[in-house]
């Protein structure tokens, strides 16, 4: 099957830092990939979808300013949220979206910013 | 809005019961019907479903849509301990495929 990798999994930082997260389809491309982020108990909410070659589509109420997305390549897309706070801690997770519309996911990211 | 909802939220069940979940669905541009299994990190895919009527079936899971009722049941059979998680079923829709995910449903199963 395919497989989308995403690294670091887990990213402990200080509030104000950046912070930058890879997603990567290994044995497929992917024109399009997805980031979602996910609360405790809570469904994954769409952030924005990733374009390669193209400005990201963001969902309404996310900053494109704060949620910087690059896909600058048909494997590897970006994620780097800036100036983190605290309220940015949760999981993100990134997919990739195969020839017949299938999101595969990666393992996620755990964001803590203290 | 898209809107996707999966019933029951959560379930318990002792291991070899049959379970049913789940999955309505009200959206625009419809393309298809997504089942993932979400354990500790993230979802991973099981089935997508596009046309009505027809089952899809891998090991003792099933899955089926209903494209009339705007519908879909995730069936496990002979259910084991290993199959406790979050079910989550999502719509495909527009041209982009975004997925539009409904809350899960979290079943446990217990020996």
């Amino acid at each position: 099957g395919a497989v989308v990798s995403q690294h670091p999994s887990r990213v402990i930082c200080k509030s104000g830092t950046s912070v930058k997260i890879e997603c990567r389809s290994l044995d497929f491309q992917a024109t399009t990939m997805f980031w979602y982020r996910q609360f405790p108990k809570q469904s994954l909410m769409l952030m924005a979808t990733s374009n390669e070659g193209s400005k990201a589509t963001y969902e309404q109420g996310v900053e494109k300013d704060k949620f910087l997305i690059n896909h600058a390549s048909l494997t590897l897309s970006t994620l780097t949220v800036t100036s983190a706070h605290p309220e940015d801690s949760s999981f993100y997770i990134c997919s990739a979206r195969d020839r017949e519309g299938t999101q595969y996911f990666g393992p996620g990211t755990r964001l803590t910013v203290l | 809005e898209d809107k996707v909802v999966q019933s029951p939220l959560s379930l318990v069940v002792h291991e070899g019961d049959t379970v049913t979940l789940n999955c309505s669905y009200e959206v625009t541009n419809f393309r298809s019907l997504l089942w993932y299994k979400q354990e500790k990190k993230a979802p991973t895919f099981l089935f997508m479903l596009t046309s009505s009527g027809i089952e899809k079936k891998s090991g003792r899971l099933s899955s089926i849509l209903d494209k009339k009722e705007l519908f879909s049941i995730l069936n496990i059979t002979a259910t084991q301990t290993g199959d406790s998680a979050v079910y989550l079923c999502a719509a495909n829709t527009g041209t982009a495929s975004k997925l539009t995910f409904g809350t899960g449903t979290r079943l446990q199963v217990t020996l």
